[in-house]
C-alpha cells in the first residue's frame, strides 16, 4: 500500500488524558499536513512540514497541540490534556513540492472521541 | 485568511440530472483545488485550477475558474449514484496550506 497511513483509526479517551496519533506519508512526498474535520465541516488546517521542518502552524491551534516529524518521514500529532471539543477526525495529508497538480493525498484519518 | 463559501450547502438530484456547486470569495483567489469526500471516507483530490477563466474537464465533470479569480464551479453532467458525496473547494492561503470551504453535500436518488 503506497497511500498515506494513519494510526490508530479510532481513539476514545477520557478528558484530561494525552493522546498521540501517527501518520506515515507517501514515501516520496516531502510535505506533510495535519488537518482536523468535524461533522459537516470542511477540513481545518492545523500545521504542515516540509521534510523535518515545521513551517506553518495555525494561529487557532492551542498550545496543547504539538506535532513532530523527526526524520522527515512519519509524523506524530500529540494532544495534551484533551477536552471534549477536541473530538474530531484528524486527517493527515502529504504532497510533493512543486507538483501541485496532484493535490494532497489524504489518509483515512484518526477519529478521536473525548468522553 | 481568505474564506471561501460554497453554495448550495445541500443538493438532492434525481439520477441523470445535472449538478453544479459554486465556490465564491470576496477576494482574489490564488488557485483552487476541488476534492470529493464520500460518506465515511476521506477527501480525494480531483483537480487544481490556476489560471483566470480556466476550464478543465474530467469525463462528466467540468471545472471552471472565474475570469476575476473570485469564484469557481464544478458541474456534473448526468449524475450517477457514484457521484454521492461532499464536494469541497480549497484555496491556497499565504504559505503552502489550503483553506477548505464548508462543502456541498450531493445526494443522488436512483
Amino acid at each position: 500500500d503506497t497511500g498515506v497511513s494513519q494510526n490508530p483509526r479510532h481513539k476514545i479517551t477520557k478528558r484530561g488524558q494525552n493522546v498521540t496519533f501517527r501518520c506515515d506519508p507517501i514515501s516520496e512526498h516531502n510535505r506533510l499536513y495535519w488537518y482536523r474535520q468535524t461533522l459537516g465541516q470542511g477540513p481545518e488546517f492545523l500545521t504542515y512540514f516540509q521534510n523535518e521542518a515545521q513551517l506553518e502552524k495555525s494561529r487557532l491551534l492551542s498550545d496543547r497541540f504539538s506535532a513532530e516529524r523527526p526524520k522527515g518521514s512519519f509524523s506524530t500529532l500529540e494532544i495534551q490534556r484533551t477536552e471534549q471539543g477536541d473530538s474530531a477526525m484528524y486527517l493527515c495529508a502529504s504532497s510533493f513540492l512543486d507538483r501541485g497538480d496532484y493535490g494532497y493525498t489524504f489518509g483515512s484519518g484518526t477519529r478521536l472521541t473525548v468522553v | 485568511g481568505q474564506q471561501v463559501m460554497q453554495i448550495p450547502q445541500y443538493q438532492h438530484v434525481q439520477e441523470g440530472e445535472d449538478f453544479t456547486t459554486y465556490c465564491n470569495s470576496s477576494t482574489t483567489l490564488s488557485n483552487i483545488q476541488w476534492y470529493k469526500q464520500r460518506p465515511g471516507g476521506h477527501p480525494v483530490f480531483l483537480i487544481q485550477l490556476v489560471k483566470s477563466g480556466e476550464v478543465k474537464k474530467q469525463k462528466r465533470l467540468t471545472f471552471q475558474f472565474g475570469e476575476a479569480k473570485k469564484n469557481s464551479s464544478l458541474h456534473i453532467t448526468a449524475t450517477q449514484t457514484t457521484d454521492v458525496g461532499t464536494y469541497f473547494c480549497a484555496n491556497r492561503e499565504y504559505g503552502q496550506n489550503f483553506v477548505f470551504g464548508p462543502g456541498t453535500r450531493l445526494s443522488v436518488l436512483p
